[in-house]
């Protein structure tokens, strides 16, 4: 089993392009989140999902739009990308939400706006 | 807002020497979990905590929820470099399913 894994791993974007970062998982779980982390400031949950079909907003959801078509997939979109949207994006997932729901996280793609 | 905040941000230990790291919450947590992110990799889960009170041991580390279940820590007995990484306490969010992260404790191992 790969776990979950993220694509690209790398990326640099000038100021107000687009793109998707995608996040897959073969662990049948439910639950799947999307973070990211800047130094000294842990791990900022961006958006979220409950299940196929289902999306919602986390701690920082401004400039981002996801989509879970699919159980195992779920995908980051950036509109218009920002410097300020320099980070690193980290997926996870999780068979619960409440009680036991350890997270699961993808190797995380590096994302540099100029 | 709800907060978790972890001290300190950085660690600098001699190997051999021990480390601890605390997790404190603003409201009471049902649960509380330990990840540990290598230096360029990604966060690894170690660990849940439920009970008020609860320790728990996994070799070197020991990890313990407060009794008030707003607090935790944990603490590695004589380091070693393959030590060296972010701790991160993480509890859920309002109580719900989502988890709301600590900044992260660095700790680096000096040989």
């Amino acid at each position: 089993n790969a776990g979950v894994t993220q694509t690209p791993k790398f990326r640099v974007l000038k100021t107000g392009q687009s793109m998707t970062l995608l996040c897959a998982q073969d662990m049948n779980h439910e639950y799947m989140y999307w973070y990211r982390q800047d130094p000294g400031m842990g791990l900022r949950l961006i958006h979220y999902s409950v299940g196929e079909g289902t999306t919602a907003k986390g701690e920082v959801p401004d400039g981002y739009n996801v989509s879970r078509l699919k159980k195992q997939n779920f995908l980051l979109g950036l509109e218009s990308a920002a410097p300020s949207q320099t980070s690193v994006y980290f997926c996870a997932s999780s068979y619960s939400m409440v009680l036991y729901n350890e997270q699961f996280f993808g190797p995380g793609t590096r994302l540099t706006v100029l | 807002g709800q907060q978790v905040m972890q001290i300190p941000q950085y660690q600098h230990v001699q190997e051999g020497e021990d480390f601890t790291t605390y997790c404190n919450s603003s409201t009471t947590l049902s649960n509380i979990q330990w990840y540990k992110q290598r230096p360029g990799g990604h966060p690894v889960f170690l660990i849940q905590l439920v009970k008020s009170g609860e320790v728990k041991k996994q070799k070197r580390l020991t990890f313990q929820f407060g009794e008030a279940k707003k607090n935790s820590s944990l603490h590695i007995t004589a380091t070693q470099t393959t030590d060296v990484g972010t701790y991160f306490c993480a509890g859920p969010y309002n109580q719900g399913g989502k988890l709301i992260f600590g900044q992260g404790t660095e700790l680096s191992v000096k040989p």
